[in-house]
This record gives C-alpha cells, sequence and structure tokens, in this order.
C-alpha cells in the first residue's frame, strides 16, 4: 500500500518567509509525528498527534514553528519568519496506535533551505 | 552527556565482511531499543527491534543489548553493498506520560564497497 508521503520534496525559501510542509500519513495510522534531521545530527522530536488527543508540542524549537492535524490525517508543519538555522530535512512519520512504542513509518521528508 | 551516543563514522568496508555498528546511552530509563537504517534522500526505515539484554537475529542481522552496559549493538553478516546506509540506533522508556516518544543517536554511516 501507499506508505507516508509528504510535499513539496524540496523547498528553497529567503529568510523571513513562511513555509508550510505537508504530511500525508499511511491510511489507518492514528500517531503522527515531526522530526527535523539536521546536518550531522540525529532525528530531533518536533511534535505528536494521537487521534483527538491534545498534541505533544514539547518540542518545538520557537513560536515561529506551529502545527496541526486536519480530520485525523493530513498534517501541515508551518514555519514562520523563516531563519538560516532552521534549513534542515523535515521527516513526517505515522503508525498504529498499538505500535506506536517502536515502530514509525518515515516519508522521504521534505528538505528546507532557507537563503 | 548526551542521552545516546552513536560514532558518526564513515565506516568503510569491503563486500562480505562483518559490521558492528554501535551505541551507548545513559537514561537507565531506557528499556526498548531499535535499529532504523535510512538511504540517502530516503526517510528512516524500521529494522529491528529488542527489549530485552541479549542478542535477537533476523536473517543477516544481530542485535544486541547489554543494559548493565547500557551498551548496544547491530552486527551485519556477510555485508553487501545494498546495506550502505545510515543506520541510526533508537530508543524509548518502558513507561511514562511520553513513552511514545524515541531518542534516536546520530547515526552512523556505512560504506560497503563491492
Amino acid at each position: 500500500g501507499a506508505g507516508v508521503s509528504q510535499s513539496p520534496s524540496n523547498k528553497v525559501t529567503e529568510k523571513g518567509k513562511d513555509v508550510e510542509l505537508r504530511c500525508d500519513p499511511i491510511s489507518g495510522h492514528t500517531a503522527l509525528y515531526w522530526y527535523r534531521q539536521s546536518l550531522g545530527q540525529g532525528l530531533e522530536f518536533l511534535i505528536y498527534f494521537q487521534g483527538n488527543s491534545a498534541p505533544d508540542k514539547s518540542g518545538l524549537p520557537s513560536d515561529r514553528f506551529s502545527a496541526e492535524r486536519t480530520g485525523g490525517s493530513v498534517s501541515t508543519l508551518t514555519i514562520q519568519r523563516t531563519q538560516q538555522e532552521d534549513s534542515a530535512v523535515y521527516l513526517c512519520a505515522s503508525s498504529w496506535t498499538h505500535r506506536i512504542h517502536y515502530e514509525q513509518y518515515f516519508g522521504p521528508g521534505t528538505r528546507l533551505t532557507v537563503t | 552527556q548526551k542521552e545516546v551516543e552513536q560514532d558518526p563514522g564513515p565506516l568503510s568496508v569491503p563486500e562480505g565482511a562483518i559490521v558492528s555498528l554501535n551505541c551507548t546511552y545513559s537514561n537507565s530509563a531506557f528499556q526498548y531499543f531499535m535499529w532504523y537504517r535510512q538511504y540517502s534522500r530516503k526517510g528512516p526505515e524500521l529494522l529491528m527491534y529488542t527489549y530485552s539484554s541479549g542478542n535477537k537475529e533476523d536473517g543477516r542481522f544481530t542485535a544486541q543489548v547489554d543494559k548493565s552496559s547500557k551498551y548496544i549493538s547491530l552486527f551485519i553478516r556477510d555485508s553487501q553493498p545494498s546495506d550502505s546506509a545510515t543506520y541510526l540506533c533508537a530508543h524509548r522508556a518502558r513507561s511514562g506520560g511520553s513513552n511514545y516518544k524515541l531518542t534516536f543517536g546520530k547515526g552512523t554511516l556505512l560504506t560497503v564497497n563491492p
């Protein structure tokens, strides 16, 4: 079946602009995660959605970052007033509820470059 | 001290070699351990998962956990060029409100030369 999809695959933006990154999880997956992967760094947790529960936003690095998940499916990560340090690959992952503890399916990521 | 330490490499080996990849961790709450494989320009994919000390084998791959030393390893036997990728170790706590959170190492870049 279809895996996790993300769009765009690449995004180049000027410093100060807003960007929106989209994630389509695997159908039926209730859990959705956003991670950031910077050069030479591991995956950094950003935010977690589970069903209709309030999201865990504890990993968002600043109030310029926000995310929403509509209808328990598609999610959008928004970065306002982008800075050069926001340049990274943004990965989305989804999981079944009973396997959230270890099995996350990742999308290919969106490579964001802020010039 | 970072919660998870992983040598970034790069590691280059000839085809057929046995590869050993390692991570150390400091958080005693970590009880579940995973290895993810990430090909270039792709998202990570789960390779192996274990929650107990000892060895777990899956084909050419063996995951080893030593909780007393807080040390985990991934061994690849008869390595193939298709194994060339970045390998990420990941851990999570056993229970608690945030047991869905995985803590990842920075990854080790492996190249298997034909």
